[in-house]
């Protein structure tokens, strides 16, 4: 059981390059989520979707697209990279939208932007 | 709007002692608290929940945290530190009116032999 699967783990741009970011989960769940994870300021929403055919915009989401393909895929899309998106990013599931609900994480992309 | 302080991002304790990672909260409503653990190149994993049920919340690997509605805190507790418990804490908080869940700026646990 893979749970969330995050591709690829490592990345490099240069600056005005695009990339999409794959994340897969194979649990069934309905809400997804695209963090990224910069030091010193833990980890901040980039888009959501809370069930197929559904997303939101985060508390950062300039810079960024998300598509939810089907319940299993969630990809985020930079479509002209800038260095200040290098970071690492997660994605992230629960199997509804209930506030108590854990989040269920893949091991990250770690993306650098030249 | 929701918030979380961490205080302090790096704490170094030495094994066997007692470990104490702070946090606290902001919230205009009852919130839900989470504390998770990130492991090096690893995503996070839930520790323990807090969801009103009771107010001290045990999770795993040792781990615990009281929730103090009168202190606005959620701090975490272990009694004797392991090697093993080397990483980065995060407390958060789910947002209210939605499902997004908030997180603290993390503070990373050294553990001295």
């Amino acid at each position: 059981n893979a749970g969330v699967t995050q591709t690829p783990k490592f990345q490099v741009l240069k600056t005005g390059q695009s990339m999409t970011l794959q994340c897969a989960q194979d649990m069934n769940h309905n809400s997804m989520y695209w963090y990224r994870q910069d030091p010193g300021m833990g980890l901040r929403l980039i888009y959501y979707s809370a069930s197929e055919g559904t997303t939101d915009k985060g508390e950062v989401p300039n810079g960024y697209n998300v598509s939810r393909l089907n319940k299993r895929e969630f990809s985020l899309r930079l479509e002209s990279a800038a260095p200040s998106q290098t970071s690492v990013y997660f994605c992230a599931t629960a199997i509804g939208t209930a506030t108590n609900e854990k989040l269920f994480f893949g091991s990250g992309t770690q993306l650098s932007v030249l | 709007a929701q918030s979380v302080t961490q205080l302090g991002s790096h704490v170094s304790v030495s094994e066997g002692a007692l470990v104490l990672l702070r946090c606290n909260y902001s919230s205009s409503v009852p919130p839900y608290l989470f504390w998770y653990v990130q492991y090096p190149n690893q995503g996070l994993q839930l520790l323990l929940k807090y969801t009103s049920a009771a107010t001290l919340v045990k999770g795993i690997n040792g781990f615990e945290a009281e929730f103090k509605k009168s202190e606005t805190s959620f701090h975490l507790t272990k009694p004797s530190a392991h090697m093993s418990d080397a990483a980065e804490y995060f407390c958060a908080v789910s947002h209210t009116g939605g499902f997004k869940t908030i997180f603290g700026a993390g503070t990373r646990l050294f553990v001295k032999a």
